[in-house]
């Protein structure tokens, strides 16, 4: 079983707010990852950390930032949200080795106003 | 480029089997995911392929030729909690990113 987690799980934010996501892992594991996901869509990655002080964005334009200053720690900022943000964000983690699969956290359902 | 294609929706009835396809087009391949994900929860991992070949895993079973780009999700005697969106993710690069497909949707009638 995954240990990792997410919150807050709901957020209903109004335009122009600063928000971050929590994404937190027990694991050890090296490598994390935020998506955002619409309903019955794809999961889109929009960063993804290799360690700490490492991040990178992904293949989805997104105006948030990430930041990796402890390994269990991947948190997500949105410094300005607007109702365009409205969206699910998935965090996952990864062990190293080709095999080791993405475990998911719950997962954060924000809706701007 | 990358894609990937799997059918957006399937029915099928409890008790039954159903086979979920999944084709893709990349380059860098190094593996190809399955996961399920009911409907407003994370996605969960069901299995991994990496070499040709069936993978058997309980009820479930997935297959991968990669010379065609194909995989398929094979799930046998279905149950009313098997209804869920099935992703097809393949893994790509020396970091084996994901690149995922949209979903099929699952829904299995009594």
């Amino acid at each position: 079983e995954a240990d990792i987690y997410q919150t807050p799980r709901y957020l209903v934010i109004g335009t122009g707010k600063k928000i971050t996501l929590e994404c937190s892992q027990t694991m050890g594991h090296d490598k994390m990852y935020w998506y955002q996901q619409d309903p019955g869509m794809e999961l889109h990655l929009i960063h993804y950390s290799y360690g700490v002080n490492s991040t990178e964005k992904g293949d989805l334009s997104s105006e948030s930032t990430v930041s990796r200053i402890r390994t269990e720690h991947f948190p997500l900022t949105l410094e300005s949200a607007r109702p365009s943000h409205t969206s699910q964000y998935l965090c996952a983690s990864r062990a190293r080795g080709s095999q080791e699969t993405q475990y998911f956290g719950p997962g954060t359902r924000l809706l701007v106003l | 480029g990358q894609n990937i294609d799997q059918p957006t929706e399937m029915t099928a009835t409890e008790g039954a089997i159903v086979q979920i396809n999944c084709t893709y087009q990349t380059s860098g391949f190094n593996g190809l995911f399955w996961y399920q994900q009911h409907a407003g929860e994370a996605p969960t991992f069901l299995s991994y392929n990496v070499l040709d070949g069936l993978e058997e895993k309980g009820r479930f079973s997935s297959f991968l030729s990669r010379s065609k780009g194909y995989s398929y999700l094979l799930l046998k005697e279905l149950q009313m909690k098997d209804s869920a969106s099935y992703l097809c993710a393949v893994g790509k690069g020396s970091n084996y990113q994901l690149i995922w497909g949209a979903g099929t949707k699952l829904i299995i009638k009594p």
